[in-house]
């Protein structure tokens, strides 16, 4: 079956330590997207990339990295800079059209949810 | 700049009662909008979208959403609630003028009381 898998679903990070969350997808979808999510907050938009080897900052960027070498992958490093990392992540992607990102929803993996010691 | 307000943080209902769900949206040209469930600790799922045509859209578990342009919302419905649809619900918009992103509601939650 196609879809987005996260790993891990649960992480726990001491303070000053930088952390990798996994992302891949076997939908053959162009565009990833990275999201935070914190209660009663919505979803924000960390990085996102339409193509390999390309990525864009989003709303809230900062503490963040991200890398794009692969189609099928998009991991998030959330680094020490991060005053408040502890939080719900949630990766997604889409298709794309014409080049540009699409009107077609997004597919949302299950996330991972990071705690901070 | 797009924007997307939900009324009511959380909703409650009781078992086979209508459920409504109220999402207003901001944008600068024609939008397109979206409805989104999640279930604790889990991704988000597509309900419904409207992107053009018919301005009523129906999704998947019985729920639909109405377009109404002059109103500026996508108000989400369904007739009779079950106790499986207790979740928190998204509505998101997106346009041209931003690219395609996704702009997020703050979330409902709702409650169903048996």
């Amino acid at each position: 079956d196609g879809g987005i898998t996260q790993s891990p679903k649960y992480l726990f990070r001491k303070e000053g330590q930088n952390v990798t969350l996994s992302c891949e997808q076997n939908l053959n979808h162009d565009a990833m997207y990275w999201y935070r999510q914190d209660p009663g907050q919505g979803l924000r938009l960390i990085y996102y990339s339409q193509i390999v080897n390309d990525f864009q900052k989003g709303d809230i960027a900062e503490g963040y990295s991200v890398s794009r070498e692969k189609k099928e992958s998009f991991p998030l490093t959330v680094t020490s800079a991060q005053k408040n990392p502890t939080a719900f992540y949630l990766c997604a992607s889409s298709i794309r059209r014409g080049g540009l990102l699409s009107y077609n929803e997004q597919f949302f993996g299950p996330g991972t949810r990071l705690t901070v010691l | 700049a797009q924007s997307v307000t939900q009324l009511g943080s959380h909703v409650s209902v009781s078992e086979g009662a209508l459920v409504l769900l109220r999402c207003n949206y901001s944008s600068s040209v024609p939008p397109y909008l979206f409805w989104y469930v999640q279930y604790p600790n889990q991704g988000l799922q597509l309900l419904l979208k409207y992107t053009t045509g018919a301005t009523l859209v129906k999704g998947i578990n019985g729920f639909e959403a109405e377009f109404k342009k002059s109103e500026t919302s996508f108000h989400l419905t369904k007739p009779s609630a079950h106790m499986s649809d207790a979740a928190e619900y998204f509505c998101a918009v997106s346009d041209m003028s931003s690219n395609y992103k996704l702009t997020f509601g703050k979330g409902t939650l709702l409650t169903v009381n048996p």
